[in-house]
């Protein structure tokens, strides 16, 4: 059975602090992604990475950072953590060109008070 | 780049009746437009996709349509059950590209 996994279901931060949010799947995919949801929003593109140590921006990566140093792993990297980014973030992989099914992990419940 | 409209943001139906989820799209290029449910805390699961070269697609109770020429395409759930009650999302991705595009997503309500 396919498996993205989330380090943390929930966490909370205080406004300043550096943030990590891992990622692990086990499908040997090549793509990566992270999202944020927001109510009202759906969900929206932060960073996606389509093969290791390579990233790209996706549509609000202001603030954040990602790292992928192996294939299976990508994290998300708040380096100055601040309230507006109080959110649900999602984690998903994908297989290489051509193949679009993303697969999501559980998410993680960031509170930055 | 790819902007999708989802309507309604809100949907209750009684059970065993139908429910249809309708999306929209900019990009012509886009050729694959997958749907996924999101159950109270879970993360989205693809339920079914099509790709552009299909006009309809059916699993069991679920169905989607896709009408090129309007850039529009629905998903369509026949005979609710209270389990089918989730958030749901559309979305698509343009020819060559990794990246989906959403909808702001859909909250079915299905009432017993």
């Amino acid at each position: 059975d396919v498996k993205v996994t989330q380090s943390s279901r929930y966490l909370v931060k205080r406004t300043g602090e550096k943030v990590f949010l891992e990622c692990v799947q086990d499908m040997d995919h090549e793509n990566m992604f992270w999202y944020r949801q927001d109510p009202g929003l759906g969900l929206r593109l932060i960073y996606f990475s389509y093969d290791v140590k390579m990233k790209e921006k996706g549509d609000i990566p202001e603030g954040y950072s990602v790292s992928r140093e192996k294939k299976e792993r990508f994290s998300l990297i708040l380096e100055s953590a601040s309230t507006n980014q109080t959110s649900m973030y999602l984690c998903a992989s994908s297989g290489g060109r051509g193949r679009n099914e993303q697969f999501f992990g559980p998410g993680t419940r960031l509170t930055v008070l | 780049g790819e902007n999708v409209e989802q309507h309604p943001s809100t949907l209750s139906v009684q059970e065993g009746d139908s429910a249809v989820i309708k999306c929209t799209y900019s990009d012509s290029a886009s050729n694959y437009f997958p749907w996924y449910k999101q159950e109270l805390g879970k993360g989205p699961q693809l339920i079914i996709d099509i790709r552009s070269n299909v006009g309809e697609k059916k699993d069991q109770r679920i169905a989607v349509t896709l009408n090129k020429t309007a850039k529009h395409f629905s998903l369509h759930i026949t005979e609710t059950q209270p389990e089918d009650s989730a958030v749901y999302f559309c979305a698509a991705v343009g020819a060559g590209s990794y990246q989906l595009t959403f909808g702001k997503g859909t909250k079915l309500s299905v009432i017993p």
